[in-house]
């Protein structure tokens, strides 16, 4: 069965640092979506991504974030200066169309120190 | 600010026993998702509805697009069915179902043998 992958699973970065999550979303699907949970807290939505740019994005994607499809396979997420409450477990997700069902990726724990 | 409420927050039950999860919503939605968190962390989606009902297996969701509400029922309940089960949606304003969901707290259920 087709998933989402995301590596790394885990990644522990200084404050201050930038750091890069990647997501390999389902081959054929066109909408690709970041979250993050913070230990103990609900998932919360980040950004949302549709032919090649950003179609929704909530107060938390802020300018340290920023999404990128750089070729046909890859998404990611990058924070340009890692601070402490960026400590989450991050999921990306893909559908292929609106209103059909999401796919997950099993996560990137970033530990910011 | 619209957010998806879900009770109980913690339910612990005897194996076999019938499990129900509710889910209410304050505005206009285009799709509902139920979607189970194991301890890993990783999100694996349930089911997505927007009108009636639906059954895979054990499971049961059913939605009342009116009261705005949906429930997720297990049938014969088996300790590895002890996980987080979370309810989502897509609201009708936000991108005709294409962005990011809005997620409960999460309903932590634990089955004992």
């Amino acid at each position: 069965e087709p998933e989402v992958t995301q590596t790394p699973s885990h990644q522990v970065t200084q404050m201050g640092q930038e750091v890069i999550l990647r997501c390999v979303p389902i081959s054929n699907h066109l909408y690709f979506y970041w979250y993050r949970q913070i230990l103990g807290q609900k998932v919360e939505f980040l950004v949302s991504f549709y032919n090649n740019e950003i179609s929704e994005k909530s107060e938390i994607f802020d300018d340290q974030f920023s999404v990128e499809r750089p070729d046909g396979s890859n998404f990611t997420l990058k924070i340009r200066s890692t601070k402490l409450e960026d400590s989450a477990m991050y999921f990306c997700a893909s559908r292929r169309e609106p209103n059909t069902e999401a796919f997950f990726g099993q996560g990137t724990r970033l530990t910011v120190v | 600010k619209n957010e998806v409420e879900q009770s109980p927050q913690n339910l612990t039950a005897q194996e076999g026993e019938f499990i129900t999860i509710n889910c209410s919503y304050s505005v206009g939605i285009s799709a509902l998702h139920w979607l189970q968190q194991h301890p890993g962390g990783g999100i694996v989606s349930l089911f997505m509805l927007s009108s009636g009902k639906k059954k895979h297996g054990r499971l049961i969701a059913t939605i009342n697009i009116q009261e705005k509400h949906s429930s997720l029922h297990i049938t014969a309940s088996h300790p590895r069915d002890s996980a987080v089960y979370i309810c989502a949606v897509s609201y009708l304003y936000s991108g005709g179902g294409a962005d990011g969901l809005t997620f409960g707290k999460g309903t932590h259920l634990i089955i004992q043998p």
